[in-house]
């Protein structure tokens, strides 16, 4: 079984600071793991993913995430948050494993909310 | 290039209605799947079709099923509406080349059962 666990509902930070949005994981094979963005009322944007190589990937926006196997996270950093980066953000996985389907399984998302 | 669409972006049905909803996948993708958004919820993945035929199937009753047609644009059906079906309704398409597939989302259909 795969899952996410974002361990906070909200996330607040003042504009200019850096900000980190946590995930953690499960999976029985190999993670694939993404970051996606949703905006009031509008669909999901992708933000970036990992799937095999450097543990640190960039993404759009100047987003980018730190794959940790031992901890098995996936967290989300931008070094200069903007009070336009508040939003809902989900972290999703799906095992990499060539059996193993297809579908993301989502975190319950964490709302960030940044302040001028 | 036209990313997702989704039609129609809200609907309100009564409950034991059948509704439809209808996606078109980004220019180049030739799968679609089908997520349920309820309020304050991340996404639950219903299915997803590929050559016209379901491919991998979440934990959702028989009421919810699907088509994709050859141009790999699908629609979701959802008979015998319940109220907890109310939520927003997301698709998502990739390209099957390649086994690290990035799913990108259209805006999605709100779905009201009174």
């Amino acid at each position: 079984a795969q899952s996410v666990a974002q361990p906070e509902d909200q996330v607040n930070v003042a504009e200019g600071n850096p900000l980190t949005v946590k995930c953690t994981y499960s999976v029985s094979g190999n993670p694939y793991l993404f970051w996606y963005v949703q905006y009031p009322n509008r669909g999901l944007q992708f933000l970036l993913k990992y799937i095999t190589g450097d543990n640190l990937v960039k993404g759009s926006y100047g987003f980018e995430a730190e794959f940790n196997k031992s901890q098995t996270s996936f967290h989300l950093k931008k070094p200069s948050a903007l009070v336009s980066d508040s939003a809902l953000y989900f972290c999703a996985v799906r095992d990499g494993g060539s059996n193993s389907g297809y579908a993301l399984n989502f975190g319950k998302g964490t709302s960030l909310l940044v302040t001028p | 290039d036209a990313g997702v669409t989704q039609s129609p972006t809200h609907l309100i049905k009564t409950r034991g209605q059948q509704v439809t909803l209808r996606c078109s996948p980004k220019s180049g993708h030739d799968t679609v799947s089908w997520y349920q958004q309820a309020l304050g919820q991340g996404p639950q993945f219903i299915f997803q079709y590929y050559e016209e035929e379901e491919r991998q199937r979440g934990n959702f009753p028989d009421r919810f099923s699907g088509h994709q047609f050859p141009n790999y644009s699908s629609e979701l059906n959802v008979n015998a509406l319940l109220l907890g079906d109310s939520a927003l309704y997301l698709c998502a398409s990739s390209f099957s080349g390649g086994a690290r597939m990035t799913q990108y989302f259209g805006p999605g259909t709100r779905l009201l059962v009174l």
